[in-house]
């Protein structure tokens, strides 16, 4: 157990639905990451938070969005969803930048 | 710009044989190294990880990795395979600064 939550396990919806995808860090973490796995692409990252402030972004489309709020949970946005977005969403965090990044089991989301 | 490269996408190897799974990266900076391992049906583990220091890293289950700089490999070795090492390994290059380039994985299949 890495340490880091994340909710739902699973997750159907329709096209042009949308979802939300919610990450706990683990304790004491105040960076949190986003990546999306694929079968076509592979381990993409999408986007980064430090204590609240966006840090970076990846290969994250326009119709996501993410934030991580003063508790430091985050929370992934994900809208107007196509069939192709179906694929597993990790969320990861670390201490801060430049330490060994940890990751949670995944939202599976299937979009049909 | 970081990049990856796992050399081969599928290695099956037996039981109680050595195997090696090939990792190579290009970056303009100095880079940390991890390699990562998924179960089928899980998150992400940290299997090792190089920041500085020694080139041979040890890490759990037996694996271990060595940095090469002339090469820029960070090939991933255990020197006997049990049932349960099947899974898919991720190496993965970071600056540091933010997040993880992964490459696109190695299936290792152990054949009883």
């Amino acid at each position: 157990d890495s340490g880091v939550t994340q909710t739902p396990k699973h997750l159907i919806t329709a096209t042009g639905q949308r979802v939300t995808l919610r990450c706990s860090p683990r304790s004491g973490d105040l960076s949190v990451y986003w990546y999306q796995q694929s079968l076509d692409q592979g381990l993409q990252f999408l986007i980064h938070y430090y204590n609240g402030e966006e840090r970076a972004k990846g290969n994250i489309l326009e119709r996501f969005s993410a934030q991580q709020f003063p508790d430091l949970h985050s929370e992934l946005n994900l809208s107007s969803l196509e069939l192709g977005d179906s694929a597993l969403y990790f969320c990861a965090s670390s201490v801060s930048s430049g330490n060994t990044i940890y990751f949670g089991e995944g939202s599976w989301l299937t979009v049909v | 710009a970081q990049s990856v490269t796992q050399l081969d996408s599928q290695v099956p190897v037996f039981e109680e044989a050595p195997v090696e799974l090939r990792c190579n990266y290009s970056s303009s900076v100095s880079v940390y190294l991890f390699w990562y391992v998924q179960y089928p049906n899980q998150g992400l583990q940290l299997l090792l990880k190089y920041l500085s220091g020694s080139t041979l890293v040890k890490g759990i289950n037996g694996f271990e990795a060595e940095f090469n700089k002339s090469q820029t490999s960070f090939h991933l070795r255990k020197p006997s395979v049990h049932i349960s090492d099947t899974a898919e390994y991720f190496c993965a290059v970071s600056t540091g600064a933010n997040n993880l380039f992964f490459g696109t994985g190695t299936r290792l299949t152990v054949i009883p």
